[in-house]
């Protein structure tokens, strides 16, 4: 079935560092990606997303980049900052219906040392 | 202006007992979503409403699971005979509309069933 996996499980970087956490897709039809942040007792926080008609975005000290070829996504933050440290989780928006079914991968930490 | 906002935002039962989960989306919010957290895990979807009707339940995990959304703004999650197993996060979420892209979430409610 579809599924949206990511290979790092933790990431600890310095403050000041620039992040990327990664992800797979496995539904090549999906076209719409979103990043979401979730902080310890919260719900996600939607950060930046793609389509698929396009190759990179960038918004505030965030970038994503898809690649469709291989189905891979990536999240770069830049100047990480202790308040980036948190839970991110990629979501693909499930094919058909005309609504948005997140499909949600299994999140990577990212930790923020001084 | 408000987000989402779910009620309680604990809650701890025994195994066998009844619950009710709560969650008000934003105001004019037409799309409803709800999800379940494991520890650890991505949130997986539940159920979609469309305005007061439920467009899709298949995320559902067995007829123990009910919601509803009577006038089409808040949402009640009705689990029976709560088991073990079903101790999570249960997250809502909403969207401006069937097709809109950005789902806001709601800062969830921790279920535990003892």
């Amino acid at each position: 079935g579809e599924s949206v996996g990511l290979h790092l499980p933790t990431l600890s970087v310095q403050e000041g560092d620039n992040s990327i956490i990664n992800c797979a897709y496995s539904n090549s039809a999906s076209d719409y990606f979103i990043w979401y942040k979730q902080e310890s007792g919260k719900g996600p926080q939607f950060i930046i997303d793609i389509r698929s008609n396009m190759d990179k975005r960038q918004g505030q000290r965030v970038t994503v980049l898809l690649n469709k070829t291989v189905k891979h996504l990536s999240l770069q933050i830049a100047a990480t900052q202790p308040g980036d440290s948190a839970v991110y989780f990629c979501a693909e928006i499930g094919s058909g219906g005309g609504y948005n079914k997140l499909i949600f991968g299994a999140g990577t930490r990212l930790a923020v040392h001084p | 202006g408000a987000g989402v906002s779910q009620t309680p935002s604990n809650k701890v039962t025994e195994k066998g007992k009844y619950v009710e989960l709560r969650c008000d989306p934003i105001s004019g919010h037409t799309a409803l979503y709800w999800y379940r957290q494991s520890l650890g895990q991505g949130p997986e979807f539940l159920i979609y409403f469309q305005g007061t009707g439920a467009a899709d339940d298949s995320g559902l995990p067995n007829d123990r699971f009910f919601a509803v959304r009577p006038e089409g703004s808040v949402s009640t999650l009705k689990i029976q005979r709560t088991e073990r197993g079903d101790s999570a996060v249960y997250l809502c979420a909403s969207s401006v509309d069937r097709g809109a892209d950005t789902q806001y979430f709601g800062p969830g409610t921790r279920l535990t069933v003892l």
